[in-house]
C-alpha cells in the first residue's frame, strides 16, 4: 500500500460526458502528479501541483483540468470525453525531498463508450 | 531535451536466469536521480530500485541491481535468479529539479519482461 488513494477505481461513461477523478496523497506529501497511461503504453505526464499551486504542465488537453485543494487532495476533471480518453489515470505523490521517489496510487480505469 | 530511452520493447528470460534491461537518459542537470519501476498485470506502479547520480556505487536491492554509467548516461537493471513474479512492464525514470523548484520526473516507454518457466 503506497498510501496514495485514488477514486473511483473503475469508471465507465459515454462520449461527451464529464468525469472527476480524485486523489488523496500520502500524509505529508505536498506534491501531486497526474499521469495518463493508454493501453500498453508508457506514462504520459499531465500536470503537477505543489501545495495548491500548479507547477508544471505536460501533454494535458484543454478539455482536462485539475486542481489541488487546501487539504492537499487533488481532482482531475475530464470533459467532453472521447473514445481516445479511455486509459488508466495515475496519481502520484512525492515528499519533494532530495531524490525522493514518486508513490503511485492504484489508478483510475476510465472507459469511454 | 531531457529524455529517457528504453530501446527494448520486450525481453524474455528463462526462470532462474539473469536478464538486463537497458535505459539511457539525457539531461544537462548535474543533480538527478534514477529509478526503475515495475508494473505487474495488476497495473500498480512499484518502485524497484533508485540511484543517486552523485553516488558512484551501484544500487542493489536483493536480486535487483543496476549498472550506472554516468559518463555514458546509462542506467541498466539486472535481475538475477529471475522468478515468474518478475514478469511485468519495467519503466526507467529520471528525476531532476525543474525551474519551478520542484522535481520533474521523466519516464521511458517501458520494457515488457516475460519470464519463461
Amino acid at each position: 500500500d503506497s498510501g496514495v488513494t485514488q477514486t473511483p477505481k473503475h469508471l465507465i461513461t459515454a462520449t461527451g460526458q464529464r468525469v472527476t477523478l480524485r486523489c488523496s496523497p500520502r500524509s505529508g506529501d505536498l506534491s501531486v502528479y497526474w499521469y495518463q497511461q493508454s493501453l500498453d503504453q508508457g506514462l504520459q505526464f499531465l500536470i503537477h501541483y505543489y501545495n495548491g499551486e500548479e507547477r508544471a504542465k505536460g501533454n494535458i488537453l484543454e478539455r482536462f483540468s485539475a486542481q489541488q485543494f487546501p487539504d492537499l487532495h487533488s481532482e482531475l476533471n475530464l470533459s467532453s470525453l472521447e473514445l481516445g480518453d479511455s486509459a488508466l489515470y495515475f496519481c502520484a505523490s512525492s515528499p519533494e525531498r532530495v531524490g525522493g521517489e514518486l508513490f503511485f496510487g492504484e489508478g483510475s480505469r476510465l472507459t469511454v463508450l | 531535451a531531457q529524455t529517457v530511452t528504453q530501446s527494448q520493447p520486450e525481453m524474455s528470460v528463462q526462470e532462474a536466469e539473469t536478464v538486463t534491461l537497458s535505459c539511457t537518459y539525457d539531461t544537462s542537470e548535474s543533480d538527478y536521480y534514477l529509478f526503475w519501476y515495475k508494473q505487474p498485470p495488476s497495473r500498480q506502479m512499484i518502485l524497484v530500485i533508485r540511484q543517486e547520480a552523485y553516488k558512484q556505487q551501484n544500487a542493489t536491492e536483493n536480486r535487483f541491481s543496476v549498472n550506472f554509467q554516468k559518463a555514458a548516461k546509462s542506467f541498466s537493471l539486472k535481475i538475477s535468479d529471475s522468478q515468474l513474479g518478475d514478469a511485468a512492464m519495467y519503466f526507467c525514470a529520471c528525476a531532476m529539479l525543474g525551474t519551478s523548484g520542484t522535481y520533474k520526473y521523466i519516464f521511458g516507454t517501458g520494457t515488457r519482461l516475460k519470464v519463461l518457466a
